[in-house]
């Protein structure tokens, strides 16, 4: 089965801080993507990555930074957390090939700025 | 730009009775479609999804929805809800021509399911 593992499940933290979450995915996908999910608005496209050291831009980037230095590690950055940023991030993996590959989820991590 | 829609953010349904889902996209060239089911406090995890042939496609745990071009739509249905199916569902989309660096997704804003017993 494809696992994708976020570092945490629940983290606080607090305005200003600098907040770093970590995904790890286990299938060699080559796409990763970055999510956050808020009552109402559904699943928003943060940051997504097809390729080692490459990402682009989705939906809603400010705010926001990533790296992928390794090809099963897609890492979210907070640069300075605001109380807006309270989210429930979730972390998804794919294979690159044709569009019609699913993506796979992580559990999510609840994130909480104070 | 691609949307999609699911009618009624909160569903309540009776334990034994129909479960019914419903999507709408809005491209003129039908995108690939999926539907994922989040139970409380865990990731997404795939149902079911249609890219070609047969309109009707069968998924997991007795799901399964009918893609309608004519209706654009990708309505989600189960024929005897159970408790165990209480959880949040989305309906998802990928452009067919999207190539597949990326392969992003566009969500609808979800319907939360309520089953009574």
């Amino acid at each position: 089965d494809v696992k994708v593992t976020q570092s945490s499940r629940y983290l606080v933290k607090r305005t200003g801080e600098k907040v770093f979450l970590e995904c790890v995915q286990d299938m060699d996908h080559e796409n990763m993507f970055w999510y956050r999910q808020d009552p109402g608005l559904g699943l928003r496209l943060i940051y997504f990555s097809y390729d080692v050291k490459m990402k682009e831009k989705g939906d809603i980037p400010e705010g926001y930074s990533v790296s992928r230095e390794k090809k099963e590690r897609f890492s979210l950055i907070l640069e300075s957390a605001s109380t807006n940023q309270t989210s429930m991030y979730l972390c998804a993996s794919s294979f690159r090939g044709a569009s019609n590959q699913p993506q796979h989820f992580g559990d999510g991590t609840r994130l909480s700025i104070l | 730009a691609q949307s999609v829609t699911q009618l009624g953010s909160h569903v309540s349904v009776s334990e034994g009775a129909l479960v019914l889902l419903r999507c709408n996209y809005s491209s003129s060239v039908p995108p690939y479609l999926f539907w994922y089911v989040q139970y409380p406090n865990q990731g997404l995890q795939l149902l079911l999804k249609y890219t070609t042939g047969a309109t009707l496609v069968k998924g997991i745990n007795g799901f399964e929805a009918e893609f309608k071009k004519s209706e654009t739509s990708f309505h989600l249905t189960k024929p005897s809800a159970h408790m165990s199916d209480a959880a949040e569902y989305f309906c998802a989309v990928i452009p067919t021509g999207a190539l597949g660096a990326g392969n992003k997704l566009t969500f609808g804003g979800g319907t939360r399911v309520l089953v009574k017993p």
